[in-house]
């Protein structure tokens, strides 16, 4: 099994909102990661979690709040998020960090 | 900066033809990706590969990684509308980043 789930599948959100994506794995894999994708573009990597702790922040703004409550699971927080925040949101991961990373489905994200 | 170069960025073929993808980097890889996406979806992995002159074949895709492991080709023998997709190649480095290629967005005319 080479699972990712991700909810929601679309999420419309104003600019005062909070909401939070969601993301989940049951390989056993130790990194976990967010990338952000645009129209016609490569994800670009936004943050990754080795062994439940953040290693890397890609200058992520501080809109944008990751969190790994266990080795399954990891959540992405959004608050006052602009217009160009728009995007494809994915989760992946990998059995460790630098090996291969399954991606979930994405959270399809409109910011109004 | 370290960089994937992917051509062609696009291609349009008729059912049944051969084509060939490339990806190239002056870097060298720990391990290389392909990936297929479909529009609002996430990438799917199609392969990995490790080893320098490694060859994989998966139905009539066939991925080969150079041998000093900065380069890679998709191979997509006789073409069917169902390979239609955005193809999109990663090369691994030993820390945790992936470094993509611009992908290549493919599209089979029956």
């Amino acid at each position: 099994d080479t699972e990712v789930t991700q909810t929601p599948k679309h999420l419309v959100m104003g600019m005062t909102n909070k909401k939070s994506l969601k993301c989940e794995q049951h390989m056993g894999h130790r990194a976990m990661y967010w990338y952000k994708q645009k129209a016609k573009k490569p994800p670009e990597l936004m943050f990754v979690y080795s062994y439940e702790k953040l290693s890397i922040n890609e200058s992520v703004p501080s809109r944008f709040s990751p969190e790994c409550p266990n080795s399954s699971l990891l959540n992405l927080h959004l608050h006052a998020l602009q217009p160009e925040d728009s995007a494809l949101y994915l989760c992946a991961s990998s059995q460790d960090r630098g090996q291969t990373q399954y991606f979930g489905p994405g959270t399809r994200l409109l910011v109004l | 900066t370290q960089l994937l170069e992917q051509s062609p960025q696009f291609l349009s073929i008729q059912e049944g033809e051969n084509l060939t993808v490339y990806c190239n980097s002056s870097s060298v890889f720990s391990s290389l990706q392909w990936y297929r996406q479909e529009p609002g979806e996430g990438p799917v992995l199609l392969v990995t590969v490790v080893t320098g002159g490694e060859v994989k074949k998966l139905k009539r895709l066939t991925f080969q990684f150079g041998d000093a492991r900065k380069d890679s080709s998709l191979h997509i023998t006789a073409a069917q509308p169902g390979d239609t997709g955005l193809y999109l190649c990663a090369g691994a480095h030993s820390n945790y980043q992936l470094i993509w290629g611009a992908g290549t967005k493919l599209i089979i005319k029956p």
